[in-house]
C-alpha cells in the first residue's frame, strides 16, 4: 500500500464547520496530491504539492486549502464545509508521474 | 488542460472472455498513461502504465496499447476472472510536466460473470 495513510477514515460534520484531513506517507515521495471522488466524475484533483511548502491548485480547488510543512504530511482543509463537499477524499503520493493512493476518507457534511 | 474520455462506462463479460477499455486524450505532448483498478470501497491501485516511447506493454493477463497518432490507449484483459470485477480508470498528464497532474477518465465498471 505504498506507506500512505489517511486520517480520519470517516467523518460526519455540520455545514459551516472547518475540517482538516491528514495524509501521511513514509516513502519520502516528493509529490503529494488530494483528490475527491464522486459518482459520475471519477477522480478530480483538488490541490497538489511538489515539495515542502510548495503547493498549487488543481481542477476543483474552490473551498479547499492545503499545507505541507514536512515531506511526509499533506493536510487538506475545508475552510467552511458545505454539503457539496460530501465526498470520498483520496490522497496520493509519488515521484514523477507515478502515483500511489491512500485508503481514502469518507466525509459527510450535513 | 488535458481532457480524457473513457469508454465504455460499463462492461459485462463472461469468465474467460477478453475485455477491452479505451481512452482518448487531448494533449499530444502527454507522455505517460497509467491504468488504475479500484475494487469496491478500496483505494485505486496502479496495475499497469505505459510511456510514450513504446507502443505496447504486457504484464501477465493485462496489456496496454498506445496509439500516439490517434491519441488513444487501451487496456486489454485476457482470460478474465471474477476477481477482475472492479472499476478501471485511465489517466494522462498534461504534456511537458515533470510531475503527475493526472486527469482521470470517468471510469469503467467491469463485471465478470462466473
Amino acid at each position: 500500500d505504498a506507506g500512505i495513510t489517511q486520517s480520519p477514515r470517516h467523518k460526519v460534520t455540520e455545514t459551516g464547520t472547518p475540517v482538516t484531513l491528514r495524509c501521511h506517507q513514509t516513502e519520502n515521495h516528493r509529490y503529494m496530491y488530494w483528490y475527491r471522488q464522486d459518482p459520475g466524475h471519477g477522480l478530480r484533483l483538488i490541490h497538489y504539492s511538489y515539495g515542502v511548502k510548495d503547493t498549487d491548485k488543481g481542477e476543483v480547488s474552490d473551498g479547499y486549502s492545503v499545507s505541507r510543512s514536512k515531506t511526509e504530511d499533506f493536510l487538506l482543509t475545508l475552510e467552511s464545509a458545505t454539503s457539496s463537499q460530501t465526498s470520498v477524499y483520496f490522497c496520493a503520493a509519488g515521484e514523477g508521474n507515478e502515483q500511489f493512493f491512500g485508503p481514502g476518507t469518507r466525509l459527510t457534511v450535513l | 488542460g488535458e481532457n480524457v474520455e473513457q469508454h465504455p462506462s460499463t462492461l459485462s463479460v463472461q469468465e474467460g472472455d477478453s475485455a477491452v477499455i479505451k481512452c482518448t486524450y487531448s494533449d499530444s505532448a502527454s507522455n505517460y498513461f497509467p491504468w488504475y483498478k479500484q475494487e469496491l470501497g478500496k483505494r485505486p491501485q496502479l496495475i499497469i502504465d505505459i510511456r510514450s516511447n513504446v507502443g505496447e506493454k504486457k504484464d501477465q493477463r493485462i496489456a496496454v496499447t498506445l496509439n500516439k497518432t490517434a491519441k488513444h490507449f487501451s487496456l486489454h484483459i485476457t482470460e478474465t476472472q471474477p476477481e477482475d470485477s472492479a472499476v478501471y480508470f485511465c489517466a494522462a498528464p498534461p504534456g511537458g510536466t515533470s510531475y503527475g497532474k493526472l486527469t482521470f477518465g470517468q471510469g469503467t465498471i467491469l463485471t465478470v460473470h462466473p
